[in-house]
């Protein structure tokens, strides 16, 4: 069965950069999609961008230019850089495989992260 | 982009009773190929997001049957059977059929 894992810091300051890592057990990144969702304060869910089997991504607009999602296929790991962030980035990050504009079919269990000085 | 709206912040369900929770999206989420690309999640504290639904109606595997997705267009609804109380969680409709992909606002289900 497929299993991921984020980790990462759980405070970042203002204007920063956040950076998390997706650990993925049980099936090969080099195979399907890889992606990151945030939770914020309140419930609200937003789809943030996929990493490709073949390291093509994908990413919402809304965070423009400030995202980036890599990969390291040795280490069966993809990552999420989301930089100048805000106390709006305040969330749990969750990663997921995905099955390409039809879910999001395993999760991890989320990381808390706050941006506080 | 697409909104999802789940009217709905909180339901309140006795174990063993039905309950319905809806999402309703701003435009139509039929694809040409027939589909429907609208998906139910849940979430429960201490556990991992767990997928229930896709294409509007399909279980993905291992999900019990009193889970039952229905809808078209823009109407979708998640029913629960018989609601068991590890059936209490957030209950979240995504829609994958344009980037951005879209969440739902997310509705909780409690024991009343």
């Amino acid at each position: 069965e497929v299993q991921l894992q984020e980790s990462g810091p759980g405070l970042v300051k203002p204007s920063q950069s956040l950076s998390l890592t997706c650990s993925v057990t049980g099936y090969s990144i080099t195979s399907n999609y890889w992606g990151w969702i945030r939770k914020f304060p309140g419930n609200k869910m937003e789809w943030m961008g996929y990493i490709s089997y073949s390291g093509s991504t994908s990413y919402n607009p809304s965070l423009k230019s400030r995202i980036s999602i890599t990969r390291d296929t040795s280490k069966n790991q993809f990552f999420l850089q989301l930089n100048s962030v805000t106390t709006e980035d305040t969330a749990t990050y969750y990663c997921a495989s995905v099955v390409l504009w039809v879910l999001f079919d395993y999760w991890g269990q989320g990381v808390m992260v706050t941006v506080s000085s | 982009q697409i909104t999802l709206t789940q009217q709905a912040e909180s339901l309140w369900v006795s174990p063993g009773e039905k309950v319905s929770i809806t999402c309703r999206a701003s435009q139509s989420l039929l694809y040409t190929d027939g589909k429907h690309y609208l998906s139910w999640y849940q979430q429960r504290p201490g556990q991992t997001t767990k997928a229930l639904i896709y294409h509007a109606s399909i279980r993905t595997d291992g999900v019990p049957t009193r889970f039952i997705g229905s809808g078209s267009g823009t109407e979708f609804t998640l029913s629960i059977e018989d609601v068991q109380p590890e059936d209490i969680a957030l209950y979240y409709c995504l829609q994958t059929l344009k980037k951005p992909y879209t969440f739902g606002a997310g509705t909780k289900l409690e024991l009343k």
